[in-house]
């Protein structure tokens, strides 16, 4: 049972676009939710998070947007840069302190 | 460096065997975190130790096991190996029990690889 899932695998965009990447999960017991970044032959590096009180948490150039009746958040990156290019994971935690991923989206950002 | 080390970087055994992964969090951290991602997929979340003690499971299977040692350092077993069991593992650390708003760092991971 998939309880966070990331419907697409992979995103490709221009430099200087928005990146949009969308997660969706079930349990609505989740009280909070992160994003990580993930390049080849590393570990993941925490991005942003947010409280499920909130609906919008901002940072630079990353805003992730929570819609709880949709059981919905996405991670918006404006404007992407060719860094930026990695797989991304979302994550929620439950009131066990486990933290559930996704499966990833690779975002390539080409110039 | 997220100040997370996990050892060995790389591991090839033959099926049957058995490993074991260790993982240093990183100073101060009381909670250690176990993950397993094979191929390209998603992080499956294993097992988690706040101060020595086991606090929540995952989809862990019967023949790995793991535990917190006093210094907080922290060991996977994986034991009769199959095929299937290759993939790379993952540790990450929080300084609380609950990794929330203060989010968990992970280490770059053990590839093991089973032949």
């Amino acid at each position: 049972d998939q309880q966070v899932k990331q419907n697409s695998p992979s995103l490709s965009v221009q430099e200087g676009r928005i990146s949009i990447l969308n997660c969706d999960y079930t349990n609505s017991m989740f009280d909070y939710f992160l994003w990580y970044k993930k390049y080849p032959a590393e570990g993941p590096t925490f991005l942003i998070s947010i409280s499920s009180i909130k609906d919008k948490n901002e940072d630079g150039r990353f805003t992730v947007f929570l819609n709880k009746s949709a059981k919905h958040l996405s991670l918006h990156i404006v404007p992407s840069q060719p860094g930026d290019s990695a797989v991304y994971f979302c994550a929620a935690r439950t009131n066990t302190d486990k933290l559930i991923f996704g499966t990833g989206t690779r975002l390539q950002v080409f110039p | 460096d997220s100040g997370v080390t996990q050892t060995p970087k790389h591991l090839i055994t033959a099926t049957g065997q058995r490993v074991t992964l260790r993982c240093s969090p990183r100073s101060g951290d009381l909670s250690v975190y176990w993950y397993q991602q094979s191929l390209d997929q998603g992080l499956q979340f294993l097992i988690h130790y706040y101060n020595g003690e086991e606090r929540a499971k995952g989809n862990i299977l019967e023949r790995f096991s793991a535990q917190q040692f006093p210094d907080l350092h922290s060991e996977l077993n994986l034991s009769s190996l199959e095929l299937g069991d290759s993939a790379l593992y993952f540790c990450a650390s929080s300084p609380r029990m609950i990794p929330g708003s203060t989010e968990a760092f992970f280490g770059q991971g053990t590839r093991l690889t089973v032949v």
